[in-house]
């Protein structure tokens, strides 16, 4: 099943703007992960946030998390043609044992130059 | 290698057939993955092995379909009497802990004709 939902499923901005992916689960988690994936590609690593941490910076990434309202949000600020890919949030259950890793549906992220 | 390499990119087989895929995580990693990603989805979770402990086999969709994990290494996820609904990119992954970033592999294709 889906734990992760991506909002919104497709994403277009030129050059230079802020992107906003966000998303939502339904489970207590672990923590938080963010991927990116280039079209036809394995997905990358992006960001860990845990789940006693409330916002995370990485470069141009900032994410932020909510576990009261069970919800994500990944900021890409000053957007680059390079930056066009499909973004996935992915939790970690908490609880022992939990290792099963959940990924959403992702956010197609299309960058105009 | 540096990274997790899977084979092959690309199988193309008919209906019915059995097909194997490999994975080679990273050196060291004791956790490993496998994923399911049909065309334009998200990740669907199929099996998850950490160290000696039993495998999570919870996320395989049939009976057909089978995973074992040699030595604590190189892993084959194996589709016997293959159909057309299992074509998708079957992404393996690796990491050095349950609960941490995942490390992708390319991919392997799967064209079920």
């Amino acid at each position: 099943s889906q734990q992760g939902e991506e909002d919104p499923q497709a994403l277009s901005i030129q050059e230079g703007e802020n992107a906003t992916m966000n998303c939502s689960y339904k489970t207590s988690i672990n923590n938080l992960q963010w991927y990116r994936q280039n079209s036809g590609r394995g997905l990358v690593h992006l960001i860990l946030i845990r789940s006693n941490e409330r916002e995370k910076h990485s470069g141009r990434l900032r994410v932020t998390l909510d576990t009261s309202k069970k919800s994500s949000s990944l900021l890409i600020t000053a957007s680059r043609a390079a930056d066009t890919a499909s973004y996935f949030c992915a939790t970690v259950p908490s609880g022992a044992g939990s290792y099963q890793l959940t990924f959403g549906k992702g956010t197609k992220l299309s960058v105009i130059p | 290698g540096a990274g997790v390499s899977q084979s092959p990119s690309n199988k193309v087989t008919e209906k019915g057939k059995d097909v194997e895929l490999r994975c080679d995580p990273i050196s060291g990693h004791t956790a490993l993955y496998w994923y399911r990603q049909s065309l334009g989805q998200g990740l669907e979770f199929l099996i998850y092995f950490q160290g000696n402990s039993a495998p999570d086999k919870s996320g395989l969709p049939s009976d057909r379909f089978s995973a074992e994990r040699t030595g604590g290494s190189v892993s084959t996820l194996t589709i016997q009497r293959t159909q057309q609904e299992d074509s998708a990119v079957y992404l393996c992954a690796s990491s050095s802990s349950g609960f941490g970033e995942l490390f992708f592999g390319e991919g392997s294709r799967l064209t079920v004709l």
